[in-house]
């Protein structure tokens, strides 16, 4: 059985540029949330997709946003990036229940 | 104060010792993971609990909802249990509320 993937691994880009990064979840997974985690904040929730539709968001600012495709995978996206976007983003997968809550490896972002 | 708190930050112990990590809670909640993240970010889930207690090989968690308290134990602690150990309570749909982390460092 797959695991939650999330593309790419690494990825380095410059101040003011946009970026999306993907998440496929295990499937029969619904529901597909997103975390950020930097060394000064640690890991703080993003927002949260089941069947398509974003059910809880973090305070984040409006730069940060996703979406749920009917398949499931889901995709986050960051505008105007800024130095301090920085960081791990991981996202997880569930049927909806959280004992089934699995994580992805990440993707390291890196803003220059 | 941080809705989820963790004791000890930083851990160091001796290969065969008993570790135990704390997680304290301010708000009631209906369930708990405690997650292990190796160097290199990848985080995999140990444990959820609601109530009570699990056994997975060498790790323990167990929970009190009404102390609002888990702890993880690992026995017969090894150099590959390094790594850190995070609590994250569940709020709401599907929403995880992480404490600090402990890092654990296992010297052979």
């Amino acid at each position: 059985k797959a695991g939650v993937t999330q593309t790419p691994r690494y990825l380095i880009k410059t101040r003011g540029q946009q970026v999306t990064l993907s998440c496929s979840p295990i499937s029969g997974h619904r529901s597909v949330s997103w975390y950020q985690q930097t060394p000064g904040q640690g890991l703080q929730f993003l927002f949260e997709y089941f069947s398509e539709t974003q059910r809880n968001k973090g305070n984040f600012p409006g730069r940060f946003s996703g979406r749920q495709f009917s398949n499931s995978r889901s995709e986050m996206n960051v505008s105007t990036l800024e130095l301090g976007d920085s960081a791990l983003y991981l996202c997880a997968s569930s049927t909806g229940t959280a004992d089934d809550y699995t994580f992805g490896s990440g993707t390291r972002l890196t803003v220059v | 104060k941080n809705e989820v708190e963790q004791s000890p930050q930083n851990l160091t112990a001796q290969e065969g010792e008993f570790i135990t990590i704390n997680c304290s809670y301010s708000v009631g909640i209906s369930a708990l993971h405690w997650l292990q993240q190796h160097p290199g970010g990848g985080i995999v889930s140990l444990f959820m609990l609601s109530s009570g207690k699990k056994k997975h090989g060498r790790l323990i968690a167990t929970i009190n909802i009404q102390e609002k308290h888990s702890s993880l134990h690992i026995t017969a602690s090894h150099p590959r249990d390094s790594a850190v150990y995070i609590c994250a309570k569940i709020q709401g749909a599907q929403k995880l509320v992480f404490g600090q982390g402990t890092r654990l460092t296992i010297n052979p």
